[in-house]
């Protein structure tokens, strides 16, 4: 089957450095993404891993293992607008093609002064 | 301005009312999808369309509709809807060859 965790809630200080770590399993392997979401709001599109390894983006990176099933989202010099929920997305072939998502529950960040 | 579009935003209805749920993107983007999103169990996809008359079903489609007769309107339908799909809805569309999903503002739906 499919399965893709993360922990419900995390806290940070502003200023510091936060992983988030999502561990998944599927069959179908095709792409890992992290989104953010604000309450309220539509998520939005944060990284995209298919190969191992860390993509960085500004003060936010995202590292994948494919052998490992595992990845995390790694944000530097936090802010208070910061906090949000964050969503590891999986996408997997063998559930029926390009664009099918498997999201996790998202971890909630609350970042305080 | 590039964006997806919902509506409504907001919807309480009854047992058993048949309701639409519109969504439309200005991108022409050839994937759109569904999703509902519950408390404690994240984003779950309902439906997704690859192109015009191309539609396939997500995780959790029972009780759901969709079509796709125009390349940037993908309305989602709740033929009889019941309490247990109470939740917030979200459409999102891909440009093919591309990763980023952009997401409408979200339709909660409240059915008593």
């Amino acid at each position: 089957g499919q399965n893709i965790d993360q922990p419900t809630e995390m806290t940070a200080t502003e200023g510091a450095i936060v992983q988030i770590n999502c561990t998944y399993q599927t069959s179908g392997f095709n792409g890992l993404f992290w989104y953010q979401q604000h309450a309220g709001e539509a998520p939005t599109f944060l990284s995209y891993n298919v190969l191992d390894g860390l993509e960085e983006k500004g003060r936010f990176s995202s590292f994948l293992s494919r052998s490992k099933g595992y990845s995390y989202l790694l944000l530097k010099e936090l802010q208070m607008k910061d906090s949000a929920s964050y969503l590891c997305a999986v996408r997997d072939f063998t559930s029926g093609g390009y664009n099918k998502l498997i999201f996790g529950a998202g971890t909630r960040l609350a970042v305080h002064p | 301005e590039a964006q997806v579009t919902q509506n409504p935003r907001y919807l309480i209805t009854v047992t058993g009312k048949k309701l639409t749920v519109t969504c439309s993107q200005n991108m022409n983007h050839e994937y759109m999808s569904w999703y509902r999103q519950d408390p404690g169990l994240g984003l779950r996809q309902i439906y997704y369309s690859m192109n015009v008359e191309v539609t396939d079903k997500g995780d959790v489609p029972e009780g759901y509709k969709v079509s796709r007769k125009e390349k940037r309107n993908f309305p989602l339908i709740l033929e009889s809807p019941s309490p247990n799909q109470t939740s917030l809805y979200f459409c999102a569309s891909t440009r093919e060859g591309t990763e980023t999903q952009y997401f409408g503002p979200g339709t909660r739906l409240l059915v008593l």
